[in-house]
Order: structure tokens, then C-alpha cells, then sequence
């Protein structure tokens, strides 16, 4: 069964950087996008971007570009989050979610279990 | 950047319908989709593609779409459908980016 197990929970600095990792089971992982989705806390869903398993590439939402960095390592079907330069308003739940693309859209159809990152100093 | 645009809140009372609205100007070109997210959990998926129902989600769920709306409905509503609700789809301008609505509390009083 698909399977997206999250990094822990992690405590950051204002300035620091994060890096949430996401490893995918149960399914070829170069097969579909991963993409990446925050909620502040009692706050809404916000998309961050996606990355392409197979070839690397990436697209990150207009808010989150030269802030995140999405990686990948084929080898253990592992997705990563960067993210840098960190305000306390970047205390969130970061999820990976894996995306089917649907005729310039989709959607998504399993979720991590989400990984709570605190930013304080 | 593209936005969709739902109520903050939608109250019913058990067994009702609940309506819940969420707009975007790329929505006659894009598909929408519909996620239920309880406290503390991950979203789950309960329409794709406007009105298409997941296996597994019961049928008082349904979707809808009218110009620049989409509808999800929710026909004889029970208390386990108190959640968050939230819309997605993606803008029309060729950048792929994805879009949430800002999200809708449903109560059942």
C-alpha cells in the first residue's frame, strides 16, 4: 500500500533553514510528482510547489521562490523541503502529498503524516 | 497570484444539506477538487474533477460546477461530517502552480 512517512518534528531559530524529508513506499516513486503543503497552525492548506521525482525538476508557488528548495534522492525514494531563512510565521505543519496531474491540474491522493515545525527563538 | 474563494463557515443541522461555494475566475477551465480535513489529520479527497466521488466516500457527497463556481454538497448531513473543507485547483496561465481555497468550517448543530 502507498505509504509517505515524514521526518519528525523539528525546532528552529529564527535565520535557521529546515529540511523535512518524506520517503514513499508501496508505488514507483518516479512515477508521480511530489508535492509539498503547509497549514500554520488553525490556519488554511497552502501549496508550496511540486518537484518531479523522475527528472528533478521543480516548481515552487510564486510566494516560496528563492525560500525553497525541493529534492529528491531516487536511490531511497525520498522527497525533501528546504526551507531557509526562517520567520515565526513558518511555524507550520509541512506535508508532502503525492499529486495526479488531471489535464493542466489534479489533485492529491495520499498524504504524509505531516511533519510540525516551530520557529522560535 | 490565483485565488479561490470559499465562506468561512456553513452551519447545518443534522440531516440537512449543506451547500458550500468556492469561486475562482480559472475555475470554467480548470477541475476543482474537494478535501475534508478533521482536527489533526491530513486532508482526504471526498470529489475530483468537479463531481466525481473517490471509492470509499459515502454518497451524500457530491460536486457541482456552474461558470466561475464549484459546489460541494452534502445531502443528509451526520455529525461525522463536521470538518474543514477545503477547495483546490490550479490557475489557467500555463505556471502549474496549484491553489487552495482559504477553507470552509462546516458545524452540525
Amino acid at each position: 500500500q502507498v505509504q509517505l512517512v515524514q521526518s519528525g518534528a523539528e525546532v528552529k531559530k529564527p535565520g535557521a533553514s529546515v529540511k523535512v524529508s518524506c520517503k514513499a513506499s508501496g508505488y514507483t516513486f518516479t512515477g508521480y510528482y511530489m508535492h509539498w503543503v503547509r497549514q500554520a497552525p488553525g490556519q488554511g492548506l497552502e501549496w508550496m510547489g511540486w518537484i518531479n521525482p523522475n527528472s528533478g525538476g521543480t516548481n515552487y508557488a510564486q510566494k516560496f521562490q528563492g525560500w525553497v528548495t525541493m529534492t529528491r534522492d531516487t536511490s531511497i525514494s525520498t522527497a525533501y523541503m528546504e526551507l531557509s531563512r526562517l520567520r515565526s510565521d513558518d511555524t507550520a505543519v509541512y506535508y508532502c502529498a503525492r499529486g495526479i496531474a488531471v489535464a493542466g491540474t489534479g489533485y492529491f491522493d495520499y498524504w504524509g503524516q505531516g511533519t510540525l515545525v516551530t520557529v522560535s527563538s | 497570484s490565483y485565488e479561490l474563494t470559499q465562506p468561512p463557515s456553513v452551519s447545518v443541522s443534522p440531516g440537512q444539506t449543506a451547500r458550500i461555494t468556492c469561486s475562482g475566475d480559472a475555475l470554467p477551465k480548470q477541475y476543482a477538487y474537494w478535501y475534508q480535513q478533521k482536527p489533526g489529520q491530513a486532508p482526504v479527497l471526498v470529489i475530483y474533477k468537479d463531481s466525481e466521488r473517490p471509492s470509499g466516500i459515502p454518497e451524500r457527497f457530491s460536486g457541482s460546477s456552474s461558470g466561475t463556481t464549484v459546489t460541494l454538497t452534502i445531502s443528509g448531513v451526520q455529525a461525522e461530517d463536521e470538518a474543514d473543507y477545503y477547495c483546490q485547483s490550479a490557475d489557467s496561465s500555463g505556471t502549474s502552480h496549484w491553489v487552495f481555497g482559504g477553507g470552509t468550517k462546516l458545524t452540525v448543530l
